[in-house]
């Protein structure tokens, strides 16, 4: 079963400083991942598409990197409306998505 | 400017049935999927199906037994009926537009539906 795994679960940093966001596939996916940013009582807004394309409209400090099955979120300097939940997704196996990262104030 | 708007009951009981609407605006229904997905409160999300302007339809197996997904290119829009619904049938069901074949660009507000007896 193909699975996506994002770590950490929760991280906790302070505006200013940049934040890593990791997700690990089961298999290779190529460079076919999308990354998700959810805030509370809103849908899913794609940042990321492509592993490292930005979408429409996002900010230059939001870019992805990695290829294959380890992929990673890169936020350069954190705002305060970046804190939210992220989510890294697939095709395989109906759309996977990750189980996300929490990206709190800390 | 693509919107999607959607509506639907909110709160069934068990053995009820789910039944969502998404209407397009701003954009061609053509050339793309049409797609739902489900987020269980406080979890991650979980596609159920899609359909296209042609009617090619593909359902997640874990509720092919009990979706219905269908459109009307006429008035661009696209429902989920969902039978038999039970507890864990409990979720934010949001309508999507699938792009470049795997991930979803568009999204619709979201519909709460609690499924309590």
């Amino acid at each position: 079963e193909f699975v996506l795994t994002q770590s950490p679960a929760t991280l906790s940093l302070s505006a200013g400083e940049r934040a890593t966001l990791s997700c690990r596939a089961s298999q290779s996916v190529s460079s076919s991942l999308a990354w998700y940013q959810q805030k509370p009582g809103q849908p899913p807004r794609l940042l990321i598409y492509g592993a490292s394309n930005r979408a429409t409209g996002i900010p230059a400090r939001f870019s992805g990197g990695g290829s294959g099955t380890d992929f990673t979120l890169t936020i350069s300097t954190l705002e305060p409306e970046d804190f939210a939940v992220y989510y890294c997704q697939h095709l395989s196996n109906w759309y996977t998505f990750g189980q996300g990262t929490k990206l709190e104030i800390k | 400017q693509v919107q999607l708007h959607q509506w639907g009951a909110g709160l069934l009981k068990p053995s009820e049935t789910l039944s969502l609407t998404c209407a397009l605006s701003g954009g061609s229904f053509g050339a793309y999927y049409w797609t739902w997905i489900r987020q269980p409160p406080g979890k991650g999300l979980e596609f159920i199906g899609e359909i296209n302007h042609s009617g090619s339809i593909n359902y997640n197996p874990s509720v092919k037994s009990r979706v219905t997904i269908s459109a009307d290119t006429s008035t661009n829009q696209f429902s989920l009926r969902l039978s038999s619904v039970t507890a864990a049938d409990t979720a934010v069901y949001y309508c999507a537009r699938k792009y470049g074949g795997y991930f979803f660009d568009y999204w619709g507000q979201g519909t709460l539906v609690t499924v309590s007896s």
